[in-house]
């Protein structure tokens, strides 16, 4: 079946401390993969997606991802966070639709991020 | 250019009653799609539609309906609406809907079902 597990439900951070969001996901296919955020009251925004070529993801606000396929993750990270970066953080595998063709988006639970000043 | 944009921001209603959210998108995306989201259970989807005039069931469709008369709207509707489906609702379109594709969200709708 497909899914898509984040371990960690809260973690905490130091301002300027280095960050790794884990991601695990279950799809049959080569997957799609993304990281979303989400501020306080707010949408979802993209942070970066993969679905081929460098396995090192590049996206904005100085997030980065690493797709290994032998371990199915796609971990996020950033080398120092800022206090704007408290928010909440789902990952996402694109699949496809119930008995459909076209693109779905099947979530983690998504990881609360708290940045201690 | 406003993306997408959900109406309304919040909203209470007491069991029995219905309502409908409207979202709309001003970048001519084919694909739209309805989400639920609780507490530590991520986003599910609610229904999708590929085009003007096209719906379809996704993962929890139970107790809702949906309408995309035109192709900048989508409609949700809740016919009786149940405790349960005390919500924070997303919507999301998509251009060409392939799965690699990325879905721009709406700001949300917080329902509150007394």
């Amino acid at each position: 079946a497909q899914s898509v597990t984040q371990p960690d439900i809260h973690i905490t951070v130091s301002e300027g401390a280095s960050l790794e969001l884990r991601c695990n996901y279950s799809y049959g296919a080569t997957p799609y993969l993304f990281w979303y955020v989400q501020s306080p009251g707010q949408g979802l925004q993209l942070l970066l997606k993969y679905f081929s070529g460098d396995t090192l993801v590049q996206g904005i606000k100085g997030f980065e991802a690493e797709f290994k396929r032998s371990q199915s993750s796609f971990n996020l990270r950033k080398p120092s966070v800022h206090w704007s970066d408290a928010a909440e953080y789902f990952c996402a595998v694109g699949a496809k639709t119930f008995g459909g063709s076209q693109g779905n988006l099947i979530f983690g639970k998504g990881t609360k991020l708290s940045v201690k000043p | 250019n406003a993306g997408v944009t959900q109406t309304p921001k919040f909203r209470v209603l007491k069991t029995g009653q219905s309502m409908t959210l409207l979202c709309a998108q001003d970048m001519n995306h084919e694909y739209m799609y309805w989400y639920r989201q609780d507490p530590g259970m991520g986003l599910r989807l609610i229904h999708y539609s590929v085009g003007e005039g096209t719906t379809a069931k996704g993962e929890v469709p139970d107790g809702y309906n949906v309408s995309r008369l035109k192709k900048q709207n989508f409609l949700l509707g809740l016919e009786s609406a149940a405790p349960s489906q005390t919500s924070v609702y997303f919507c999301a379109s998509t251009r060409a809907g392939t799965r690699g594709d990325t879905q721009y969200f709406g700001p949300g709708t917080r329902l509150t079902v007394l």
